[in-house]
């Protein structure tokens, strides 16, 4: 049973345009909420998180938006640009003292000049 | 600072062959883990390791072992390789505490 559901499995921006990739989870015992970027041939590496307790959390161009009435976050890219296309993951940690993150099945992005 | 080392980066099997993925950090990071990525599919955790000596298994730990003698090292090994196991393999660490994973560049695992 996929415990986080991310949506949509692609996604084509334009250069300049907004990208916006959402993510639902159903255990209420997650408490931290990172997401992964990756490009081809390379690992996925930490672009931003949140924790339960905050709504939104921007670093520069990044935004992650968390609605826990809804058990939804999101990640928003401004401005998107072609060297942001890559591979988005969404994660959930399951709980305090867990070390393990259940990861969404990812969004390729691809940003067209 | 390496981070985290996986080798070999690709690899070809034949059917029934076994082999070791390894891995190692110098981090000094309490929690690893291993991940196998396919299309459509996300990332599945095989097994994982809260310390030496400490392992436990994952969503999908069928097929592979591990092992952890050390802080560093962290191998996943293939027992009878299937067609199946065909796969992008990622080794992923986290410090005490947790702080986030760092994912090694993967080993691409290709059973003929």
């Amino acid at each position: 049973q996929q415990q986080v559901k991310q949506s949509p499995q692609s996604l084509i921006v334009q250069k300049g345009g907004i990208s916006i990739i959402n993510c639902a989870y159903e255990n209420t015992a997650f408490d931290y909420f990172p997401w992964y970027q990756q490009f081809p041939g390379k690992g996925p590496a930490l672009l931003i998180a949140i924790r339960p307790d905050v709504s939104e959390k921007k670093e520069g161009r990044f935004t992650i938006s968390f609605n826990k009435s809804a058990k939804q976050f999101s990640l928003h890219i401004m401005d998107s640009q072609p060297g942001d296309s890559a591979t988005y993951f969404c994660a959930a940690k399951n709980g305090a003292g867990s070390y393990q993150l259940t990861f969404g099945k990812g969004t390729k992005l691809s940003v067209i000049p | 600072n390496a981070g985290v080392t996986q080798t070999p980066k690709f690899q070809v099997l034949k059917t029934g062959q076994s082999m070791t993925l390894q891995c190692a950090q110098d981090m000094n990071h309490e929690y690893m883990s291993w991940y196998r990525q396919d299309p459509g599919m996300g990332l599945r955790l095989i097994h994982y390791s809260v310390g030496a000596g400490i392992t436990d298994q994952g969503e999908v730990p069928n097929g592979y072992n591990v092992s952890r003698s050390t802080t560093e090292d962290f191998p996943l090994r293939l027992l009878s390789a299937a067609p199946s196991q065909t796969s992008v393999y990622f080794c992923a660490s986290s410090p005490q505490g947790f702080g986030g994973y760092t994912f090694g560049s993967g080993t691409r695992l290709t059973v003929v």
